[in-house]
């Protein structure tokens, strides 16, 4: 099994639809981490977590949630699907340190 | 606010040249400095990492990297490339602290054979 599982591997949804993705880890680790890829952007942070009780907004939040529900849980959000939310969504994990991360295989949402 | 910069979106390299993919990098104090590959429908993969020590750091499948502070770069490189390495590359740094990885735009290596 992968340290880093992401469900669903994709995902076609309407606009307006609410959607959720999810991550979980078998790694241990306290952090986690939601990013999404886009062609020629590279890799944007969109939520951080270092614990149960800690969430952080990252670089591109606007539009989406998350829940921490269990160290091994983080989820993501999008309460009403748009269109230029259509990417690759990663999750990623890390320890505390200098350590770097793992990622998941990724999901690839298309926003219709 | 920490950012890098990978001034070159697509590299292509003969099958057995050497390659060089570059990074540029901003952070304020000691910079941790990471590469990650990705191939086609698959996540991002460690190759290597800087904290602290030898400038030149070795990492997976061959790949090295060296350190240059004066120049804030951090390029990835590998003596004799293979067609099996094509693929994108991305270069991440964070400062000491508890900040997140910033992720360079990427960086697509095309080796020809």
């Amino acid at each position: 099994d992968a340290d880093v599982t992401q469900t669903p591997r994709n995902r076609i949804t309407k606009t307006g639809k609410r959607i959720m993705l999810e991550c979980s880890q078998t790694k241990g680790h306290d952090r986690m981490y939601w990013y999404r890829q886009d062609p020629g952007l590279g890799l944007r942070l969109i939520y951080y977590s270092f614990d149960v009780k800690d969430i952080n907004k990252g670089e591109i939040s606007d539009g989406y949630s998350v829940s921490r529900q269990a160290q091994a849980k983080f989820s993501l959000s999008l309460e009403s699907a748009i269109p230029n939310q259509t990417a690759l969504y990663f999750c990623a994990t890390s320890a505390t340190g200098a350590g770097g991360y793992t990622f998941g295989s990724g999901t690839r949402l298309t926003v219709v | 606010a920490q950012s890098v910069a990978q001034p070159e979106d697509q590299v292509n390299v003969a099958e057995g040249n050497p390659l060089t993919v570059k990074c540029t990098y901003s952070v304020s104090g000691n910079p941790y400095l990471f590469w990650y590959v990705q191939y086609p429908n698959r996540g991002l993969q460690f190759l290597l990492k800087y904290i602290t020590g030898d400038n030149l750091v070795k990492g997976s499948y061959g790949f090295e990297a060296e350190f240059n502070k004066s120049q804030t770069s951090f390029h990835l490189k590998k003596p004799s490339a293979l067609v099996s390495d094509s693929a994108l590359y991305f270069c991440a740094v964070r400062d000491a602290g508890n900040t997140p990885l910033v992720f360079g735009k990427g960086t697509r290596l095309s080796v020809i054979a």
